[in-house]
């Protein structure tokens, strides 16, 4: 089993461009989650999906953020136009259902660095 | 909105030294979880509570689920430099289907050489 699969592992882009990370879950998981990293707030869950239909996308910052999962085995998360103040590290966790007595297994997260 | 209060924030240690982190709510959970995250890497899951007073141990690792359903305590004994990280507890409060688990601002564990 490879794991959560993300890429890239580094993103370094200037303020304005758009940026899209990726996610490969692990095969059989329901649940595809899109947290954010930083040493202010922690990890913050940005949105989570189950079956490819997105549950909560209550912690996405503000409409430059957006998610898509077009099927199964893949989502993106997509900043358009990025701030510096969007840089953090962004981890993509996937679950094989609900969360009772199941854990979230994360991939090594896409550090972005917006100047 | 739900928040968890993990303490301390960082800890330096001396290898072979025991280690005692925590985890406080105001709010009951109904799940204890707690992870590590090494250096470069995702978070990785240690130990899951799942029941209140609930005590499990993974090796050097000791977890407690408190009475309250408010906290929760890790212990590290016997540290190495392996334990080197940070430590996130997370809760979850499992009232509905699709509740979402909450992480605390987790603890750094520096073993000083």
């Amino acid at each position: 089993d490879a794991g959560v699969i993300q890429s890239p592992r580094h993103e370094v882009t200037e303020m304005g461009q758009e940026v899209t990370l990726r996610c490969k879950p692990i095969s059989g998981h329901d649940y595809l989650f899109w947290y954010r990293q930083t040493m202010m707030r922690g990890l913050e869950l940005l949105i989570y999906f189950n079956n490819n239909v997105p549950i909560d996308d209550s912690g996405m910052p503000e409409d430059r953020f957006s998610a898509k999962m077009p099927n199964a085995s893949f989502s993106t998360l997509k900043i358009q136009p990025s701030e510096p103040r969007d840089s953090a590290v962004y981890f993509c966790a996937s679950s094989p259902k609900v969360l009772y007595n199941s854990p979230l297994h994360f991939g090594n997260g896409t550090r972005l660095t917006v100047t | 909105g739900q928040q968890l209060n993990q303490s301390p924030q960082s800890m330096f240690i001396q290898e072979g030294e025991d280690v005692s982190m925590n985890c406080t709510s105001s709010s009951i959970f109904n799940t204890w979880l707690w992870y590590k995250q090494d250096p470069g890497e995702g978070p990785v899951l240690l130990i899951a509570l799942y029941k209140a007073g609930e005590l499990t141990s993974n090796g050097r690792l000791t977890a407690q689920f408190g009475i309250t359903r408010k906290d929760s305590f890790l212990n590290i004994s016997a540290s190495i430099p392996s334990d080197v990280g940070i430590y996130f507890c997370a809760g979850q409060r499992l009232m509905n289907r699709d509740d979402k688990i909450i992480f605390g601002k987790g603890t750094r564990l520096h073993i000083l050489p």
